[in-house]
């Protein structure tokens, strides 16, 4: 099946620093591809998607000023979380959709703002 | 409203005991079904798509199936590696590939 990478896997940071997470579909090229986040104990909840050369689409509810999304390649979608605070600690996940509709997952990024 | 609903909401068996988790489904217009294996921490990984009615699919110990309104996801001889949280989503007619999730059953196998 496809892979799709994340980077970082893991990252610590102070209350109002900015934290980029780089999603990348490793053996494919993908025109599209989404972030969610998830919290303890609960399914996946959809935040944007992320289309290559284009704005992207943003759920309701979710500041897109707070969550910068860029795709840059058909490659590479990256997930800027801007001045973080405690509440956006959360495991964040990115996926790339194939032919046929399949999304393959990263393996997620755990953020902890302290 | 598109909705999908997850049963049970969590699932014991003993190792070699056979079982079924269902997924109930509304959705005006399907253009898939799908299901993941989530392991703790870790990213949901990919295991059916289903397109249509009476579609059925099969990798080792797990068979999934589709109707109209409902998938189900068969286990066989269930074991302990087996154990994760299986989700189930759907896509419906537009094109912009968002998946509508299910809340998840949660599999644990005993030896």
């Amino acid at each position: 099946g496809a892979v799709v990478s994340q980077h970082p896997s893991r990252v610590i940071c102070k209350s109002g620093t900015s934290v980029k997470i780089e999603c990348r579909s490793l053996d494919f090229q993908a025109t599209t591809m989404f972030w969610y986040r998830q919290f303890p104990k609960k399914s996946l909840m959809l935040m944007a998607t992320s289309n290559e050369g284009s704005k992207a689409t943003y759920e309701q509810g979710v500041e897109k000023d707070k969550f910068l999304i860029n795709h840059a390649s058909l490659t590479l979608s990256t997930l800027t979380v801007t001045s973080a605070h405690p509440e956006d600690s959360s495991f964040y996940i990115c996926s790339a959709r194939v032919e046929g509709d399949t999304q393959y997952f990263g393996p997620g990024t755990r953020l902890t703002v302290l | 409203e598109d909705q999908v609903t997850q049963s049970p909401e969590a699932l014991r068996l003993q190792e070699g005991e056979s079982s079924s988790l269902n997924c109930s489904y509304t959705v005006s217009g399907l253009r898939g079904l799908f299901w993941y294996r989530q392991d703790p921490g870790k990213g949901p990984e990919f295991l059916f798509t289903l397109y249509s009615a009476g579609e059925e699919k099969e990798k080792e110990r797990l068979k999934a199936t589709l109707t109209k309104k409902e998938s189900f996801l068969h286990i066989t001889a269930p074991k302990p590696e087996d154990s994760a949280t299986y989700l189930c989503a759907v896509q419906g007619p537009s094109n912009t590939g968002k998946l509508i999730f299910g809340q998840g059953t949660t599999l644990q196998v005993k030896p």
